[in-house]
């Protein structure tokens, strides 16, 4: 089975723009969660996705969206980015089939705010 | 309070030496999930090894084997002979209640060299 894809990998913003993120988790998986990774903060959960709804959000402005199509296929969109929104975000993909829970994780993409 | 806590920010090992990385735990869940991660330095989280919180016996996945003292809250990740491949960001993480909803809670990590 292929792993969890993120696109693109790297990406370089200036303040004020806006971003979007895909993610394709593992096939057969339902429930997509995102995570942004920052050497102050370390890994901080943004929010989870199964069934196209979001079932739950960390502690993140609304400027942090997202959602899943009826693929599992996963966007996060952040606007108005600060300086502070570069970091990297990992997209992690579950099964959610009984007590199968264990979330695989993508690349990454690594998002630079200048 | 913190929910994880790794206490070895760094750790230098000699090749083939076995590696204790610890992590303690806080929760009032009785259903819980404990994982650890290793993150090289291209960035990906490669998932390791999973005790869940009925779980009787200790987890083991080829050289990883997770020490889970339930009474402690601890879930120590243990790498016997290790390999110069080993050497990585570690993290120990948790996820709460049912479901997977909540996310995945995770420590500071432990960055772990393996010397020649």
């Amino acid at each position: 089975k292929a792993g969890v894809t993120q696109t693109p990998r790297y990406l370089i913003k200036t303040r004020g723009q806006q971003v979007t993120l895909s993610c394709s988790p593992i096939s057969g998986h339902r429930s997509v969660s995102w995570y942004q990774q920052t050497p102050g903060q370390g890994l901080q959960f943004l929010f989870e996705y199964f069934s196209e709804t979001q079932r739950n959000k960390g502690n993140f402005p609304g400027r942090f969206s997202g959602r899943q199509f009826s693929n599992s296929r996963s966007e996060m969109n952040v606007s108005t980015l600060e300086l502070g929104d570069s970091a990297l975000y990992l997209c992690a993909s579950s099964p959610l089939w009984g007590d199968e829970d264990t979330q695989y994780f993508g690349p990454g993409t690594r998002l630079t705010v200048l | 309070a913190q929910k994880i806590t790794q206490t070895q920010p760094g750790m230098f090992v000699q090749e083939k030496e076995a590696v204790t990385l610890d992590c303690t735990y806080d929760t009032s869940d009785q259903s819980y999930g404990l994982f650890w991660y290793k993150q090289p330095s291209s960035g990906e989280m490669i998932f390791l090894i999973y005790q869940g919180s009925y779980d009787e016996q200790n987890a083991t996945e080829g050289r990883y084997s997770l020490n889970f003292q339930k009474a402690r809250k601890s879930a120590n990740l243990v790498i016997s002979a290790s390999q110069l491949g080993d050497s990585a960001m570690y993290f120990c993480a948790m996820r709460e209640g049912l479901g997977g909803a909540d996310g995945l809670t995770f420590g500071k990590g432990t960055h772990l060299i393996i010397q020649p």
